[in-house]
């Protein structure tokens, strides 16, 4: 079975553009999950969709936003990007039925923003 | 405000020992905990996890116990493996409608030397 990948693996950036992720998730799940990881700050949740709703959602700023397609697929999108948002983001997928279903997380997209 | 503490950053043991590794946390909603490792140029990969209602669950090597009333949780390796190298984090969920939405610790490097 196919694990959870992620487009591209790495991007640099300049502030102010905007970048759009994506994720695939393993054949079956139906729920993605986003993380942010840097340094400083560790892996902190940025939101999760089911169904192409999303469910949960983190404390970050409205230039972070998701989608999700009817095929589970899950894109991530960050406008007006500032140096801080340089990181590893990774996504993770479960079934999503249940909150202790596990969550199997993809490589990551490694962005810098220059 | 970190709701979950790996207070050791990193621990070295020898090949066939025992690794314990240690996780602390603050929220008394968290009710499910995992155990993840990451190896470099990878995303995290789910080792084992525990519900509140239980104080221990293995898994091969892996043990994970939970101090519900101490609000801390191990993992331990026996025996150690050069292989088993890598960063370990715990995570925990709140349940109920916390879809998705796992909070981690800062990670413990773990070295195994042969």
């Amino acid at each position: 079975k196919a694990g959870v990948t992620q487009t591209p693996r790495y991007l640099i950036k300049t502030r102010g553009q905007q970048v759009t992720l994506s994720c695939s998730p393993i054949s079956g799940h139906r729920s993605v999950s986003w993380y942010q990881q840097t340094p400083g700050q560790g892996l902190q949740f940025l939101f999760e969709y089911f169904s192409e709703t999303q469910r949960n959602k983190g404390n970050f700023p409205g230039r972070f936003s998701g989608r999700q397609f009817s095929n589970s697929r899950s894109e991530m999108n960050v406008s007006t990007l500032e140096l801080g948002d340089s990181a590893l983001y990774l996504c993770a997928s479960s079934f999503g039925g249940t909150y202790t279903d596990t969550q199997y997380f993809g490589p990551g997209t490694r962005l810098t923003v220059l | 405000d970190q709701q979950v503490k790996q207070n050791s950053p990193s621990l070295s043991v020898q090949e066939g020992r025992i690794s314990i590794l240690n996780c602390d946390y603050t929220n008394s909603m968290f009710d499910y905990f995992l155990w993840y490792k990451k190896y470099p140029a990878e995303g995290p990969t789910f080792l084992i996890s525990i519900s509140s209602i239980k104080d221990k669950n293995e898994d091969g090597r892996f043990t994970v116990f939970l101090n519900k009333s101490a609000k801390h949780l191990s993992l331990h390796i026996v025996p150690s493996q050069p292989g088993d190298s890598a960063v370990y984090f715990c995570a925990a969920s709140e349940g109920g409608t916390s879809y998705g939405k796992l909070t981690f610790g800062q990670g413990t490097i773990l070295t195994v030397h042969p």
